[in-house]
């Protein structure tokens, strides 16, 4: 049973235009959330997370948004550039600290200049 | 520079063929983590630990076993690897829990044949 969920495998979008990536998720015990990038060959590398007490989270063109009543997460991506495009992996965690961390399957974002 | 090292990158060997992934950090990391990367799976994690001597399961920890002996090693151990392994691993590291930011390693891409 998926408990991290992101429906979408791959999205393309305009350079410039706004990028928009969802994560849905089954356990209603998950309180912490993060994204994920990921380029071919490299390792994933942090890119923002949200807690539950928040609904919002920014940091600079990166805005996450949770909304716990629906158990979904988005995240934003405003202007969307070219060294964007990766595949992006939403991850969640009912603590902050030793417990494990739950990923979704990811979705491919390319950026189309 | 501050690093998560996996060694080695590639390995092809034959089933029942004991092996170890070694994964260092040079940050003095609390928390330490192996995931596997399968594709239409996502990530997924097979164990972490949280301090010399401690570890737990994580969502796919059969046919692996781990060790924390020291703070900056956390080893990956496939005592009779099975085809059903062949994939990408990757060890990482953060400063005390899943909600920090978790280093990467760039990979370790194992085929059981």
């Amino acid at each position: 049973d998926q408990q991290v969920k992101q429906n979408s495998p791959s999205l393309s979008v305009q350079e410039g235009r706004i990028s928009i990536l969802n994560c849905d998720y089954t356990n209603s015990m998950f309180d912490y959330f993060l994204w994920y990038k990921k380029y071919p060959a490299e390792g994933p590398t942090f890119l923002i997370s949200i807690s539950s007490i928040k609904d919002k989270n920014e940091d600079g063109r990166f805005t996450v948004f949770l909304n716990k009543s629906a158990k979904h997460l988005s995240l934003h991506i405003v202007p969307s550039q070219p060294g964007d495009s990766a595949v992006y992996f939403c991850a969640a965690s009912v603590d902050s600290g030793n417990t494990p961390l739950v990923f979704g399957k990811g979705t491919r974002l390319s950026v189309i200049a | 520079e501050a690093q998560v090292t996996q060694n080695p990158r590639y390995l092809i060997t034959v089933t029942g063929k004991k092996l170890t992934v070694t994964c260092s950090q040079n940050m003095n990391h609390e928390y330490m983590s192996w995931y596997r990367q399968d594709p239409g799976l996502g990530l997924r994690q097979i164990y972490y630990s949280m301090n010399v001597e401690v570890t737990d399961k994580g969502d796919v920890p059969e046919g692996y076993k781990v060790s924390r002996k020291e703070k900056r090693n956390f080893p990956l151990i496939l005592e009779s690897p099975s085809p059903n392994q062949t994939s990408l691993y990757f060890c990482a590291s953060s400063w005390s829990g899943v909600y920090q930011p978790q280093h990467f390693g760039d990979g370790t891409r194992l085929s059981i044949l």
